[in-house]
């Protein structure tokens, strides 16, 4: 298996813009993560799914956040519109049973 | 609401130094906990992971232990070298499978 596949690797948009992040878990995980990673908070849980279904977006900052996960397959998170304080790296991470792997992330620039 | 500490925040070793990592959790209501490491402008690599009922784990130079009635787990990490250096991210997965993870530690091994 090749990992948790994000893209794209870099993102720079100008604000107001709508951003969509993507991300191809791990065959056979239940679990999908989102995480947002910036020096002054470290890295923060967005939301996560289970078997498709998001489970708990408490962590989702405003609505301007969405996140889907279609399939099992599949994840999207998506910005609209984007605003500076949006940029950041964004890491999905996905589990089965014991450890979770993480994507190499999206550093989002939003200028 | 669960809170991960990791102390020192940050720490510089001669190479060659046997050196402990901290990370304390203030709910012990967890099912495992997790010892990434993150290298700068990458994602996070899993080390460890220690399930509730356990101890300890080991691989190669690293050994992770927990206590989990006092809510705590150390990373040892023996005769470092310049390639450890990097950030080392402790996280619990609690039940209902949230990982929480802490600001991680910034270790520098100097040759």
């Amino acid at each position: 298996d090749a990992g948790v596949i994000q893209s794209p690797r870099h993102e720079v948009t100008e604000m107001g813009q709508e951003v969509t992040l993507r991300c191809k878990p791990i065959s056979g995980h239940d679990y999908l993560f989102w995480y947002r990673q910036t020096m002054m908070r470290g890295l923060e849980l967005l939301i996560y799914f289970n078997n498709n279904v998001p489970i708990d977006d408490s962590g989702m900052p405003e609505d301007r956040f969405s996140a889907k996960m279609p399939n099992a397959s599949f994840s999207t998170l998506k910005i609209q519109p984007s605003e500076p304080r949006d940029s950041a790296v964004y890491f999905c991470a996905s589990q089965g049973i014991g450890e979770a792997f993480f994507g190499q992330g999206t550093r989002l620039t939003v200028v | 609401k669960q809170e991960v500490t990791q102390i020192p925040a940050a720490l510089s070793v001669p190479e060659g130094e046997n050196l402990v990592l901290n990370c304390s959790f203030t709910d012990s209501a967890i099912y495992n906990l997790q010892w990434f490491r993150q290298d700068p402008g990458k994602g996070l690599t899993s080390l460890l992971l220690i399930q509730s009922s356990q101890r300890e784990q080991t691989s190669g130079r690293l050994n992770a232990s927990l206590d989990k009635s006092s809510g705590r787990s150390t990373l040892y990490i023996a005769a470092s070298q310049p390639g450890d250096s990097a950030t080392y991210l402790c996280a619990v997965l609690e039940y209902g499978n949230k990982l929480v993870f802490g600001a991680g530690t910034i270790l520098r091994v100097k040759s």
